[in-house]
C-alpha cells in the first residue's frame, strides 16, 4: 500500500470551476507539501503545511493531522492550472515521500 | 528569490558510460536531496546529504551511484556505469526553512 495517496489520479474541468484534490498518507510527518509539475518537468513548490490552512492567491491548501489528509482547491480554475499536482509529505529534514499525483486538466 | 540550478537539462549517454549530474543547491541551505522520476512514474528518493556525508540513501542507490559536494556549492550525483533502466528525469532539490527548493531537473536518457 502506497504511503501517499492522492485522488483523483485525473482531473478534467472548465475554465471557472472550483478544483479540490485530495491526499491522504498513512505515515507520521512533520509537514505535507503540494507541488505543481509542468509538462516541461520542473517542480515547484505550493505549499508546505504542518496544521490548518494556507491560501496563496487563487490556491488553498488545508491539512487535518488527526484524519491525515489534506486537500488543495483551486477556485476559479483557469487552463494555465493545468499540471500534475502532486503531495509528498516529510519528517524535519527527512526526504520527501510523493504520491503519484493528480493531472489536471482545464479546458475554456 | 533563490533558486536551484542542474545542469545539464538533458544528457544523452550509452549504456555503460559514467555520467555527472550537477546542481547547485541555493547557498546558505544544509540539507541536500537527490531525488528522480521514470517517465510515468511517481517521483523517488535516491539519497539525503548533510555535513559532507550521506544521511539516508534508498535502495536505488546502489554501489553505481555516488554524491559529492566537491567545492561547497555544486553537489553532483554520478552513476558509475549507466543502464537503460536509469533513464529518468533527476531533481536535486535543498531545504530552507519553510519549503523544499527543486531544480528545474535533468533529463537522463541512456541508449
Amino acid at each position: 500500500k502506497n504511503e501517499v495517496e492522492q485522488s483523483p489520479q485525473n482531473l478534467t474541468a472548465q475554465e471557472g470551476e472550483f478544483i479540490t484534490i485530495n491526499c491522504s498518507y498513512s505515515v507520521g510527518i512533520s509537514a505535507l507539501h503540494w507541488l505543481q509539475q509542468h509538462p516541461g518537468g520542473g517542480i515547484v513548490s505550493l505549499f508546505m503545511l504542518s496544521s490548518g490552512k494556507k491560501k496563496h492567491g487563487r490556491l488553498i491548501a488545508t491539512i487535518n493531522i488527526q484524519e491525515k489528509h489534506s486537500s488543495l482547491h483551486i477556485t476559479a480554475s483557469h487552463p494555465r492550472d493545468s499540471a500534475v499536482y502532486i503531495c509528498a509529505v516529510g519528517r524535519n529534514t527527512d526526504k520527501l515521500i510523493f504520491g503519484t499525483g493528480t493531472r489536471l486538466q482545464v479546458f475554456p | 528569490e533563490p533558486e536551484v540550478t542542474q545542469t545539464p537539462s538533458h544528457q544523452v549517454t550509452q549504456m555503460g558510460q559514467e555520467v555527472i549530474l550537477r546542481c547547485v543547491p541555493i547557498s546558505n541551505h544544509l540539507y541536500f536531496y537527490w531525488y528522480r522520476q521514470i517517465l510515468g512514474q511517481k517521483v523517488e528518493f535516491l539519497v539525503s546529504f548533510y555535513n559532507n556525508e550521506i544521511s539516508e540513501k534508498s535502495e536505488i542507490f546502489d554501489d553505481q551511484f555516488s554524491v559529492e559536494r566537491p567545492d561547497g556549492s555544486n553537489f553532483t550525483l554520478k552513476i558509475r556505469s549507466t543502464k537503460l533502466e536509469d533513464s529518468a528525469m533527476y531533481f536535486c532539490a535543498s531545504i530552507g526553512e519553510y519549503e523544499q527548493y527543486f531544480g528545474p531537473g535533468t533529463r537522463l536518457t541512456v541508449t
